[in-house]
Parts: structure tokens; C-alpha cells; sequence
């Protein structure tokens, strides 16, 4: 079974300031997805970023990128320049593709994020 | 283009009672998961939907169930409530296959009494 481990519950940052939240996942599978996803206070699920295992090169989204070590099972998430707007809880997410059996997200801890202004 | 639309989005029951949740996708999502989010257990997959068939199911009691219907809206059911059901439940929908994002719904807010 496929595990994630988030090993900061919280973190800060300085408005404009940039932070990393750390993520490591285990599976003996060789492609499979990671996302992080941003729960804010409202309780909506947002995705932030994704990657696939078989793309060697690091996904980005405007301030959010990721750094992805496929052999280290390592997939943190940088947030540059944060804003007030980016405090919420982040979950690393797996997933595999099952074929007809269908798909499932495996979700870490959480990690709190705090953006002191 | 609307979201995933959850209802309702707050319910309170008593503990021996049963719950349905509904959750409509997002127009032309046919795959619809949801998931138990709890403080102590963190997010939890339940199952997933496709094709109105059940295609992964999580650990959980037969107390939950779901069904889709044709129009790839989903219902969970919780049959005899009890306290630890207390929870954040969550809908996604996606396209089928690899690559289908998950989007999520505002989640229902089950708290059993």
C-alpha cells in the first residue's frame, strides 16, 4: 500500500517571503501522480500543482513549483513571494491509476501553513 | 462551468439514525470518489464511482454504502450512526483514466450526537 508522510504539521513564512513544505511517499509502483492540494479555512479542496512520475521535469504554477526526487520519493512544494492568501492546511497527495479498478488519492498529514504579514 | 455541489452542507443526527449524502459532479465528470476527512485519521478514501458501478473501495464498515445513478450523480449512505462517524465528508469528480484530476466539493459537515 502506498503511503504519504508529511513530517511538518506547521509552518510560517514572512509575507513575500518563500517557504518549501516537504513531502515523502512510498510505492513500489513506477507511475502514479502527486499533487498538493490547499484546504483553506472554508474547507474546499483546491489543487495547487501536480506531477507525473514520468516527467523528469519539476511542474510550476506562477509562485508554486515543486521539487521532485523520483529516486528519493521526495516531493516538496516551494511557495514563493507568499501572500496572506496562501495561509491554509496542504496536503501531498498520491495517486495511482488502477486501470478498470479504478483510481484513489492517498493523502499525507497536512502540513499549516501561517503567513505572518 | 458550476463545481462540485455537495448537499447539505451541515447535518446533525443522532447516533442509531442513517444519513444520505449527495454530490453532483461537474458536468461531464463520470467518476466520483468521496472521502472521510477527521482530525485523527486525516482523509480517509471511502470509494470510488464510475459508470454507476462501484471500482475501488477503502476501508471502511459496511455501514457505508453509495450508489451513482445514470446521470453520474452519487449518494453516500451511513447506516446506524455512531459518534466516530462525526466528519467532514468529500466528493470529487473526475474524467475517467490517467490524468483525470480530482476537483473537490465543499464537503458535508456530519456530526452524529
Amino acid at each position: 500500500a502506498q503511503t504519504v508522510t508529511q513530517s511538518q504539521p506547521e509552518m510560517s513564512v514572512q509575507e513575500a517571503e518563500t517557504v518549501t513544505l516537504s513531502c515523502t511517499y512510498d510505492t513500489s509502483e513506477s507511475d502514479y501522480y502527486l499533487f498538493w492540494y490547499k484546504q483553506p479555512p472554508s474547507r474546499q479542496m483546491i489543487l495547487v500543482i501536480r506531477q507525473e512520475a514520468y516527467k523528469q521535469q519539476n511542474a510550476t504554477e506562477n509562485r508554486f513549483s515543486v521539487n521532485f526526487q523520483k529516486a528519493a520519493k521526495s516531493f516538496s512544494l516551494k511557495i514563493s513571494d507568499s501572500q496572506l492568501g496562501d495561509a491554509a492546511m496542504y496536503f501531498c497527495a498520491y495517486r495511482s491509476f488502477e486501470g478498470t479498478s479504478g483510481s484513489r488519492l492517498t493523502f499525507g498529514e497536512g502540513t499549516q501553513l501561517t503567513v505572518n504579514p | 462551468k458550476a463545481g462540485v455541489t455537495q448537499t447539505p452542507r451541515y447535518l446533525i443526527k443522532t447516533r442509531g439514525q442513517q444519513v444520505t449524502l449527495s454530490c453532483s459532479p461537474i458536468s461531464g465528470h463520470r467518476s466520483v470518489s468521496w472521502y472521510q476527512q477527521t482530525p485523527g485519521q486525516g482523509l480517509q478514501f471511502l470509494f470510488e464511482y464510475f459508470s454507476e458501478t462501484q471500482r475501488n473501495k477503502g476501508n471502511f464498515p459496511g455501514r457505508f454504502s453509495g450508489r451513482q445513478f445514470s446521470n453520474s450523480r452519487s449518494e453516500m449512505n451511513v447506516s446506524t450512526l455512531e459518534l466516530g462517524d462525526s466528519a467532514l465528508y468529500l466528493c470529487a469528480s473526475s474524467l475517467w483514466g490517467r490524468g483525470g484530476e480530482a476537483f473537490f466539493g465543499q464537503g458535508t459537515r456530519l456530526t452524529v450526537v
